[in-house]
């Protein structure tokens, strides 16, 4: 089991240039997650889903997209790229969104934006 | 506002006890979790308490009072593995998972 794997591990982007990034998870979850963490504070949810096929805001969605067509695959879209972006961002599942359940996370996409 | 609370640094000597403590201030509370992350990696989930008291795992045990908004990670015989960052998170009653900044935890030999 690979686990939660995510790609690329580092990007360097400049301003106004898009990109995806792709999160893929072979436990067979429902829920996945794409998180955003910066110096100083804690992680934040960008988007979620709760099974494949839909998707939700988070707490900080504004300049981000997301799609879930496969169950495996959660994939996070910056369509024009901006330095406020630059930060480390995780993705994660969970078998469901219950209180009890863990969330495992995916290593982590470094992203900077010139 | 939602708020969780955290040191943002300590340091403890290989061998020894160190307590990392967490209060938080949430709409409504349907667990805890902490969670262990190392430089450069991706968080690794330690504990999980919803109920009042003391859960023990091994050299790691965490503490959890409801009605006071606070918990704590209790970890005994230190090692130099476990210098990592410490994540407190709270589901709310919106089942949101509301995460800490974290604790830098610095092992000395």
């Amino acid at each position: 089991n690979a686990g939660v794997t995510q790609t690329p591990k580092f990007r360097v982007l400049k301003t106004g240039q898009s990109m995806t990034l792709l999160c893929a998870q072979d436990m067979n979850h429902e829920y996945m997650y794409w998180y955003r963490q910066d110096p100083g504070m804690g992680l934040r949810l960008i988007h979620y889903s709760v099974g494949e096929g839909t998707t939700a805001k988070g707490e900080v969605p504004d300049g981000y997209n997301v799609s879930r067509l496969k169950k495996q695959n959660f994939l996070l879209g910056l369509e024009s790229a901006a330095p406020s972006q630059t930060s480390v961002y995780f993705c994660a599942s969970s078998t469901s969104g219950g209180a009890a359940e863990t969330q495992y996370f995916g290593p982590g996409t470094r992203l900077l934006v010139l | 506002g939602q708020n969780i609370d955290q040191p943002t640094e300590m340091t403890a000597t290989e061998g020894a006890i160190v307590q990392i403590n967490c209060t938080y201030q949430t709409s409504g509370f349907n667990g805890l979790f902490w969670y262990q992350q190392h430089a450069g990696e991706a968080p690794t989930f330690l504990s999980y308490n919803v109920l009042d008291g003391l859960e023990e795992k091994g050299r790691f045990s965490s503490f959890l009072s409801r009605s006071k908004g606070y918990s704590y990670l209790l970890l005994k015989e230190l090692q130099m593995k476990d210098s990592a960052s410490y994540l407190c998170a709270v589901w709310d009653s919106n089942y949101q998972l509301i995460w800490g900044a974290g604790t830098k935890l610095i092992i000395k030999p």
